[in-house]
């Protein structure tokens, strides 16, 4: 089955800054990656995915790019709030429908 | 359109003990799951089903039973809780087809003692 790797675990930004998280997957047929955000006690929510047929795409601050050829794709925050500390998941769908997600990153962006 | 519901919120269980985790959802969606969430090990996927009276495994679905008589819901059984399953789980919906977005429930947070 597809393997989701994720780094780093944690991460430490000033506010400002900015944050880059990097996935990588095994599984070269996958086809969709999204991003989740965790806030503290709450539930993952979608903040941008992207689909295997394009390279990047960017929402306002953040942004995400995929090497289809070197299977990793990484989420790039700009100008880093507090409001953006949280856990990050990274995803990766394989062509049987499932999601599997990376171990999770710790961002703090320190005020 | 309250979205995915789960409860309880939170469990306290003896080894040994069983429990049922609730899971409705109202968006009229096919696809229904169950993750739990350790730390360092990320979400895994327990169970999943792609429709009313379907159901399949996923990652890590030893010492779990799941059922799907209904479209709405999904309820994720433990026969004979261990500690090992000391976790927090989540529920998530989505169309079968067309959007990949994933609903998350709040969340439920058992303990086995």
């Amino acid at each position: 089955g597809e393997n989701v790797e994720q780094h780093p675990s944690t991460l430490s930004v000033q506010e400002g800054d900015s944050a880059v998280i990097k996935c990588t997957y095994s599984d070269s047929a996958s086809n969709y990656f999204p991003w989740y955000k965790q806030e503290l006690g709450k539930r993952p929510q979608l903040i941008i995915d992207i689909r295997s047929n394009v390279g990047e795409k960017k929402d306002q601050r953040i942004a995400v790019t995929l090497n289809k050829t070197a299977k990793h794709f990484s989420l790039h925050i700009t100008e880093t709030q507090p409001e953006d500390s949280a856990v990050y998941f990274c995803a990766a769908r394989d062509t049987g429908n499932q999601f599997y997600f990376g171990t999770g990153t710790s961002l703090t962006v320190i005020p | 359109n309250a979205g995915v519901t789960q409860t309880p919120k939170f469990q306290v269980l003896k080894t040994g003990q069983s429990m049922t985790l609730q899971c409705a959802q109202d968006m009229n969606h096919e696809y229904m799951s169950w993750y739990r969430q350790d730390p360092g090990m990320g979400l895994r996927l327990i169970h999943y089903s792609v429709g009313a009276g379907i159901t399949d495994q996923g990652e890590v679905p030893n010492g779990y039973n799941v059922s799907r008589s209904t479209t709405e819901d999904f309820p994720l059984r433990l026969l004979s809780a261990a500690p090992s399953q000391t976790s927090v789980y989540f529920c998530a919906s989505r169309e079968q087809n067309g959007a990949n977005v994933l609903t998350f429930g709040a969340g439920s947070r058992l303990t086995v003692l």
